[in-house]
């Protein structure tokens, strides 16, 4: 069965460079969940989005945006990289906001120098 | 806000045992409830969705029940194996429209072959 995509894997950025994170969710999955997990850290939401409209917004910070585009993937933008955003970047997809499963990707792993 | 805790933390036990893992959270108004598998470095395998209305789920070994009033929810894992050994993580999903997940810090579980 096909799982959420994640591109890239792996990113490495200097402090204060920008870095587009994206993710591709399952086939017919409308919503898009960002997570950040640091290290040795639980889970934090982010933001996501509906039907390329956002629909809830976690602790993400000001330097972050996001978007859903027509094809319902979504792009994950971070500008002035700062060392504590070295972390997994992890995109989830369902179908429909509703008490639906969210299915996580495989995570991109962000190291900023 | 939502805080959920899981217990214990880390947990190592002999091949072929049965075991639980034990989730709390401190907000009853939540949408539904879910486990989750975590290997090291990598991305989350969801195991099992419990919606606020259920009581259990069932998925071959695995067996998690809900108790919405108490805020409890436990994982249990019969006849254990090596390679069921990860971090497990509850996440609830609250109530009112939000979107995003609230996860605990986890249960790393080692079993013993």
């Amino acid at each position: 069965a096909a799982g959420v995509i994640q591109s890239p894997r792996h990113l490495i950025k200097e402090k204060r460079e920008t870095a587009t994170l994206k993710c591709y969710p399952i086939p017919r999955h409308d919503t898009v969940y960002w997570y950040q997990q640091g290290p040795g850290q639980d889970p934090q939401f982010l933001i996501s989005f509906y039907e390329k409209m956002q629909s809830d917004k976690g602790s993400i910070p000001d330097r972050f945006s996001a978007q859903q585009f027509s094809d319902y993937h979504s792009e994950l933008n971070m500008s002035s990289l700062e060392l504590g955003d070295s972390a997994l970047y992890f995109c989830a997809s369902s179908f429909g906001r509703g008490p639906y499963e969210q299915y996580f990707g495989p995570g991109t792993r962000l190291t900023v120098t | 806000k939502q805080e959920v805790t899981q217990i214990p933390a880390a947990l190592s036990v002999p091949e072929g045992e049965n075991l639980v893992l034990n989730c709390s959270f401190t907000d009853s108004a939540i949408y539904n409830l879910q486990w989750f598998r975590q290997d090291p470095g990598k991305g989350l395998t969801s195991l099992l969705l419990i919606q606020s209305s259920q009581r259990e789920q069932t998925s071959g070994r695995l067996n998690a029940s809900l108790d919405k009033s108490s805020g409890r929810s436990t994982l249990y894992i019969a006849a254990s194996q090596p390679g069921d050994s990860a971090t497990y993580l509850c996440a609830v999903r609250p109530g009112g429209g939000a979107d995003g997940l609230t996860f605990g810090k986890g249960t790393h579980l080692i079993i013993q072959p």
